[in-house]
Parts: structure tokens; sequence; C-alpha cells
């Protein structure tokens, strides 16, 4: 089975600070991979995903993440937080031949201003 | 396109008692996938729906049911309420196709119900 690991449960910066949030997945095989947030009160929504092609990709609110495929990594990065980025962020694995996402337990970012 | 909706958004029961639980997909979605998400534990996978099937069940106790209607609306049930079953219900629906085709799809969330057992 799959499975996707979070190394930081709780994470707390101060503004302009840079963030790197650690993700590394179990699966053999040809996978999608994704970032959501949920910031307090509200849904989770998608960050970035990453289906194929340029490793890095880029998503909203200038996050970015990089697939290291040899590493089955996926970390998630922005060089400058703000206080609005507090949320909990979950990393997300969904095998390309499969139908069922696999989720990190969250990691959950304080900024401070 | 309106989004993902889910009915009640809180709930309030006892143990012992059961709940239903409703889901409404993004228009076009024909899959439905079921989360608890509870502090320091995550997303916990429930189970996947599909054209009224279920495709994919995770590691929960049969008292945990759902099921699909033709129009792709969702409900799960939960049966013989336990405190542990505290917790918010996050219902996400995707574009995945049927079979075992490639897929490039995102799951959209909704809001959850949050449920709370006395």
């Amino acid at each position: 089975a799959q499975s996707v690991s979070q190394h930081n449960h709780h994470v707390i910066l101060s503004e302009a600070a840079s963030l790197e949030l650690g993700c590394n997945y179990s699966y053999g095989g040809t996978v999608n991979l994704f970032w959501y947030v949920q910031y307090p009160g509200q849904h989770l929504q998608l960050l970035l995903k990453y289906f194929s092609g340029d490793p890095l990709v880029k998503g909203i609110k200038g996050f970015e993440a990089e697939f290291i495929k040899s590493k089955f990594s996926f970390n998630l990065r922005k060089p400058s937080v703000q206080w609005s980025d507090t949320a909990e962020y979950f990393c997300a694995v969904n095998a390309r031949t499969g139908n069922q996402f696999y989720f990190g337990t969250g990691t959950s970012l304080t900024v401070i201003p | 396109k309106a989004g993902v909706t889910q009915t009640p958004r809180y709930l309030i029961k006892t143990r012992g008692q059961q709940v239903t639980l409703s889901c409404s997909p993004i228009s076009g979605h024909r899959s439905v996938s079921w989360y608890q998400q509870t502090p320091g534990q995550g997303l916990q996978f429930l189970f996947e729906y599909f054209s009224e099937t279920q495709r994919n069940k995770g590691n929960f106790p049969g008292r945990f049911s759902g099921r699909q209607f033709s129009n792709s609306r969702s409900e799960m049930n939960v049966s013989t309420l336990e405190l542990g079953d505290s917790a918010l219900y996050l219902c996400a629906s995707s574009l995945t196709s049927g079979g075992y085709l490639p897929s490039y799809n995102e799951q959209f969330f909704g809001p959850g119900t949050r449920l709370t057992v006395l």
C-alpha cells in the first residue's frame, strides 16, 4: 500500500523567513503528487500539483515544489512566508493508474508577524 | 460551477446513535471520496465511490458505510456512534475516469461536516 510521510508536524516561522516542508511517499509506480492547504476555518484547497514534465512546479501564492523521483520526495518551498500563510499543509499522492488518494498527516505552519 | 457541498455542517449526537452525512459533488464529477480528519491523524481515507459502486475502502470498521446515487450524490452513514467518531468528515469529488485509465485529476473538497459525539 502507498503511504505519505510529512516530517514536520509543527513549524513556526517569522515573516520573511524561508519555508521548506518535507514530503516522502512510498510507491514504486508512476504517481501524481499534490500539496493542499487548509487555512483556518476554510476548505482544503489545492496549492499545486505534479503530473509529469518539469519536476519543479509552481503553485499559487508563491509556493513551489520539487519532485525528486530518486528520493521519492515532493518538498514544498516558499522563499519568504507571510502571516497569511498560517495554515495546515497536506501532501498527497495518487497512483497514476489508481483512484485512491493518500494524504500525509499534515504540517501546521504558524507565521509570526 | 458550484463547489462540493456537504450537509449538515454541524452535528451533535450521543453514543449509540447513528448519523447520515450527505455530499453533492461538482457537476460532472463521478468520483466521490470520504475522509475523516482529526488533529494529529490528518486525513484518513474512508471510501471512494464511482458510478454508484464502491471502488476503494479504507481501514474503518463496518459501522462506517456509504453509497452513491445515480446523480453522483453520496451519503455516508455511521451506526452505533462512539466518542472516538468525533471528527470533521470531508467529502471530495474528482473527474477521475472509470476503469484503469491513467488519471490526471485532483480532488476538490467540500467544507466538511463537524460531528461531535457526546
